[in-house]
């Protein structure tokens, strides 16, 4: 079936560690996405991509990077420079379908720091 | 800039009818979606307005006025179900770029 994997469901980061973030899809979609989300509050984005090896700054990249060297493939890491880092992260992918296209969004990883 | 408002939270009786609104602010407006989030799980998708009037899919329907810059989402035969969180979303004109979420509306359904 199509859809949206993220892997791990939960994910533990020691002060100081760098953690990646894995998202894969098989909906052929050009554009994703990776969003946080904190207990009780809505979608912030962090950073996009519209097309492989291009990448954008959402509204609270700081301490975050991403790569996009597959279409299928959008990871994110989580730096030690990012301060707050628990909270849920979501992943979506778009098609190119405008402006009604649906945006379809994985199961999610929960960020917890020891 | 696009900005959207919506309730934060919403309580309603299993039966009952329930209306969750959002009023948004944009440079330039290209539709407004609905999706539902369940504690602990991903926003899935409900609905789409592009023009004025009222779209319907089963007890879910959703209505939008451009003039007003105002839409809202209803809830008909609420089931316990239900109660989750819905967000208003505002989508670009470029099917690439993300869509703007509002800070959603968490529904309580009680017996």
């Amino acid at each position: 079936d199509g859809g949206i994997t993220q892997s791990p469901k939960y994910l533990f980061r020691k002060e100081g560690q760098n953690v990646t973030l894995s998202c894969e899809q098989n909906l052929n979609h050009d554009a994703m996405y990776w969003y946080r989300q904190d207990p009780g509050q809505g979608l912030r984005l962090i950073y996009y991509s519209q097309i492989v090896n291009d990448f954008q700054k959402g509204d609270i990249a700081e301490g975050y990077s991403v790569s996009r060297e597959k279409k299928e493939s959008f990871p994110l890491t989580v730096t030690s420079a990012q301060k707050n880092p628990t909270a849920f992260y979501l992943c979506a992918s778009r098609g190119p379908r405008a402006p009604q296209e649906t945006q379809y969004f994985g199961p999610g990883t929960r960020l917890l720091v020891l | 800039g696009q900005s959207l408002e919506q309730p934060s939270e919403v309580t309603a009786v299993e039966g009952a009818i329930v209306q969750i609104n959002c009023t948004y602010q944009t440079s330039g407006f290209y539709g407004l979606s609905w999706y539902q989030q369940h504690d602990g799980g991903a926003p899935t998708f409900l609905s789409y307005n592009g023009l004025d009037g009222l779209e319907e899919t089963g007890r879910f329907s959703s209505f939008l006025s451009r003039s007003d810059s105002y839409g809202y989402l209803l809830l008909q035969e609420l089931q316990m179900k239900d109660s989750a969180s819905y967000f208003c979303a505002v989508p670009s004109p470029s099917g690439n770029t993300p869509l703007v979420f509002g800070k959603g509306t968490r529904l309580s359904v009680i017996a």
